[in-house]
């Protein structure tokens, strides 16, 4: 029932893009997105709440297709702050599902 | 305080000694989750608590594990007869409790660290 995303790891310099995706073979009522930093607390970052949503904030967003049962998150820009890990997450009945991860480095 | 507050910050204990841990949720939070996240890896769903429902306890691991919440407030989260595949980072978050989480934002404390040796 875990999410699956994508790609497990990925190195950046600084100002390039990246595109995290996140799949459920189950049906997504909402989709979380949190950064944990190493040897921290995960952080929220987004919710989705509906099909086709799209959010953002700074220079990152996410989009939400339902059908598909993905979710992305996009990172423009890319700055030293946004390394960590990235977990996509999703309620089901009374539980919640984080992601498989994804590590993020945004080197200089 | 301000946030989701965790205790203690590191344990460590003998195989096959029981442990609590604890976590005190944001004021006003009517949802508390509990996470075990081990080394290098994701975060693991055990339990999530909606203020005075009875807890799904099916995400515990084992019947070694058991948690409680008192007055929909402060929560312990048990494991008994400790093995060292328990030895994790276990994570509390708390979220106002709205949508039946679906649309909750989850405040995670910062979390404690069990070895079990």
């Amino acid at each position: 029932q875990q999410p699956v995303q994508s790609p497990q790891a990925v190195i950046l310099r600084e100002g390039e893009d990246a595109v995290i995706n996140c799949s459920s073979s189950k049906a997504l009522y909402s989709v979380h997105w949190y950064r944990q930093k190493h040897g921290e607390a995960p952080v929220f970052l987004m919710i989705l709440l509906k099909g086709g949503e799209q959010k953002g904030h700074d220079k990152i967003s996410a989009s939400f297709n339902e059908k598909k049962q993905q979710s992305s998150l996009y990172l423009t820009a890319s700055q030293l702050s946004y390394s960590g890990t990235y977990f996509c997450g999703t309620p089901t009945g009374n539980q919640f599902y984080f992601g498989t991860g994804t590590s993020l480095t945004v080197i200089p | 305080g301000a946030g989701v507050s965790q205790s203690p910050s590191n344990k460590v204990t003998e195989k096959g000694k029981d442990v609590e841990l604890r976590c005190d949720p944001i004021s006003g939070h009517t949802a508390l989750y509990w996470y075990r996240q081990s080394l290098g890896q994701g975060l693991e769903f055990l339990i999530y608590f909606q203020g005075n429902s009875a807890p799904d306890k099916s995400g515990l691991p084992s019947d070694r594990f058991s948690a409680e919440r008192t007055g929909g407030s402060v929560s312990t989260l048990t494991i008994q007869r400790t093995q060292q595949e328990d030895s994790a980072v276990y994570l509390c978050a708390s979220s106002l409790g709205l949508g039946a989480g679906r649309t909750d934002t989850q405040y995670f404390g910062p979390g404690t660290r069990l070895t079990v040796l």
